[in-house]
């Protein structure tokens, strides 16, 4: 079976740096995937890491650490619409396979 | 990117009626689509994989007979919410799959979202 973990709540400061971790155990695994979610919304794409090191897309980067079983999300130059639930995802095969979704962190972005 | 839509966004529903939530890739062909169930402050939870032309594969303890799925185009799949009792009241939403390429030497894709269906069933 799949099971991510990731930390239930954030709070952090406009302008500042956020890191959210995810922990995962899968029988297999061809990548891992960050997807943001505003209260009332559908989930959107943000990064994806099918091998070890750091993506970086504008203000988020995603890095994976495949023999640790370890990813995170780093969210820089805070803005106020970050504030969302973040969920990191697994895929165990490749190709349009299912993934299967972390439980997800609460971003509060503060002034 | 990728457009997925989904129709009603919204569906009020008396208790024991039948919901058919319809999710279409506008811009592209999804042979396999998923649906998901979120509940409120929690993850998205799969409910069952959307073959065109086949049956769906069902996620361990969702009832095939209460959720009926069909896919019956690459862009069109739907979802039947059969005598909808209370309970069955979430979040709906389905994803189907673009490609992206190559990952660890096997292709892999990126999934799109719908915008979601809300049921409530009083």
């Amino acid at each position: 079976g799949q099971s991510l973990e990731q930390p239930s709540e954030v709070t952090a400061v406009e302008g500042a740096i956020v890191q959210i971790n995810c922990t995962y155990q899968t029988s297999g695994f061809y990548g891992l995937s960050w997807y943001q979610q505003h209260d009332g919304g559908a989930p959107t794409f943000l990064s994806y890491n099918g091998l070890d090191g750091l993506e970086e897309t504008g203000r988020f980067s995603s890095f994976l650490s495949r023999s640790d079983s370890y990813g995170y999300l780093l969210l820089q130059e805070l803005q106020m619409k970050d504030s969302a639930s973040y969920f990191c995802a697994v895929r165990d095969k490749g190709g349009y396979q299912k993934v299967t979704f972390g439980t997800g962190t609460k971003l509060q972005v503060i002034p | 990117g990728a457009v997925v839509s989904q129709h009603p966004s919204r569906v009020i529903c008396k208790s024991g009626t039948s919901v058919k939530i319809e999710c279409r890739s506008l811009d592209f062909q999804a042979t396999t689509m998923f649906w998901y169930r979120q509940f409120p402050k929690q993850s998205l939870m799969l409910m069952a994989t959307s073959n065109e032309g086949s049956k769906a594969t069902y996620e361990q303890g969702v009832e095939k007979d209460k959720f009926l799925i069909n896919h019956a185009s690459l862009t069109l799949s739907t979802l039947t919410v059969t005598s909808a009792h209370p309970e069955d009241s979430s979040f709906y939403i389905c994803s189907a799959g673009k490609p992206r390429g190559l990952a660890g030497g096997r292709f892999t894709d990126t999934q799109y979202f719908g915008p979601g269906t809300r049921l409530t069933v009083l």
